[in-house]
């Protein structure tokens, strides 16, 4: 069965840090194309960031540009986020997604059940 | 504010069809392909049309996607309960070099 499970988040403080995993299960990992989209609390979905499937290419939404990374460890089957300078707005859950083929334009068309991150003092 | 455009709610009975429009730019659904996402209450999206209107395996053939020009829709048939949810389009945009979702449309089966 093909599954994402995602873990990392928590409650940190504004300026801090924190890195989401995402583990992978039941396909071939390296083959495709991962992303990360979050969903503040009663709001809409927002893509995030996708990395290509030999971690080589990187797109990044302008407004987390310069503070989150995604990063893949394809012996490991794992995705991850690196979040830096982290801001109240980026309070959300993230789900990570597996895209359908090797191509940064196509559908997502496995998601995990995501990770809660709060950004508070 | 979303870059596509999607009506916030609507509703509708038991067996009826429903349509939710989605409108973008000559930079995402003008150029490229449309993807529509179905998200129950407390669960994690799901695709739902890929292609503008190609259905995955599992998905009814009461759901049904359509695009012309810089605007798409999803239209659901035969409205049944369990259809009551969230529902985003969503394409990539060439100028942005990232993909855009529209804010979401909350389906409610009266």
């Amino acid at each position: 069965e093909v599954q994402l499970l995602e873990s990392g988040g928590g409650l940190v403080q504004p300026g801090g840090s924190l890195r989401l995993s995402c583990a992978a299960s039941g396909f071939t990992f390296s083959n495709y194309v991962m992303t990360w989209v979050r969903q503040a609390p009663g709001k809409g979905l927002e893509w995030v960031s996708g990395i290509s499937g030999s971690g080589g290419r990187t797109y990044y939404a302008d407004s987390v540009k310069g503070r989150l990374t995604i990063s893949r460890e394809n012996s490991k089957n794992t995705l991850y986020l690196q979040m830096n300078s982290l801001r109240a707005e980026d309070t959300a859950v993230y789900y990570c997604a597996k895209s359908s083929s090797s191509s940064p334009y196509d559908a997502f068309d496995i998601w995990g059940q995501g990770t809660m991150v709060t950004v508070s003092s | 504010q979303s870059v596509l455009t999607q009506p916030p709610s609507t509703s509708g009975t038991p067996g009826q069809r429903v349509t939710i429009s989605c409108s973008g730019s000559s930079s995402n659904i003008g150029s490229n392909n449309v993807y529509w996402y179905q998200q129950l209450p407390g669960t994690a999206p799901k695709l739902l049309i890929y292609r503008n209107n190609q259905r995955p395996s599992g998905v009814p053939d009461r759901f049904s996607g359509s695009k012309s020009g810089t605007s798409a829709s999803l239209a659901i048939s035969g409205l049944r309960s369990e259809d009551e949810a969230d529902y985003y389009c969503a394409a990539w945009d060439d100028s942005l070099s990232g993909w855009v979702f529209g804010g979401g449309t909350k389906l409610t089966v009266l």
